[in-house]
């Protein structure tokens, strides 16, 4: 089976552009959850779905973030307008129903200017 | 809320030797996962070994072993005869066992170096 996939591996923008990043989950996994990764803080929940409803967005930083996922197969997380303060790693993982672990992706390098 | 501490920022030991990483956390729940996963230079978040809170006996995973001390709260991970493709920082990581919880909490992580 194909992992989580997420894309793009790497992002460089301008402050100000709107970022979206992509993830595919593993075929099945009916939780989707958005991590950020940053030295300062960490690894971050910012938001997890279960079966395409947004469960807990309590860790999402802003209102320049948002997060969907229309299908069993896609979410996106967006940020609108990027700030420098933004760039760090992003994380999709997905997991099944049942206490089963947590399989991550390749994760997304963020870098605002 | 749940807390996880990995007390050791850096580690190293000599290829084919045994290394102990530690992991603390802080939870009032009794039913609750415990995780370390690993990340390589190469980013990937791999999962190394899973153990239940419920569960006396220590979870193992070929090099890979844990000794969970549920009373102490601590739960370290064990890695014999290193390998240089075990260099990574790892991760510590809690998840609460109540019906539909799913959130990670992780540790600050450990960076482990293999030397040759």
């Amino acid at each position: 089976d194909a992992g989580v996939i997420q894309s793009p591996r790497h992002e460089v923008t301008e402050m100000g552009q709107e970022v979206t990043l992509r993830c595919k989950p593993i075929s099945g996994h009916d939780y989707l959850f958005w991590y950020r990764q940053t030295m300062m803080r960490g690894l971050e929940l910012l938001i997890y779905f279960n079966n395409n409803v947004p469960i807990d967005d309590s860790g999402m930083p802003e209102d320049r973030f948002s997060a969907k996922m229309p299908n069993a197969s896609f979410s996106t997380l967006k940020i609108q307008p990027s700030e420098p303060r933004d760039s760090a790693v992003y994380f999709c993982a997905s997991s099944r129903t049942g206490q089963r672990p947590q399989h991550f992706g390749d994760g997304t390098r963020l870098s605002i200017l | 809320a749940q807390t996880v501490t990995q007390s050791q920022p850096e580690m190293s030991v000599q290829e084919a030797e045994t290394v102990t990483l530690s992991c603390t956390y802080d939870t009032s729940e009794s039913d609750y996962y415990l995780f370390w996963y690993k990340q390589p230079p190469s980013r990937q978040m791999i999962l190394v070994i899973r153990q239940e809170a419920y569960k006396q006996q220590n979870a193992t995973e070929n090099r890979f072993s844990v000794n969970f001390q549920k009373a102490a709260k601590s739960f370290s991970l064990k890695i014999s005869d290193s390998q240089l493709g075990d260099a990574a920082m790892y991760f510590c990581a809690y998840r609460s066992g109540s019906r539909g919880a799913q959130k990670l909490v992780f540790g600050q992580g450990t960076r482990l170096t293999i030397n040759p």
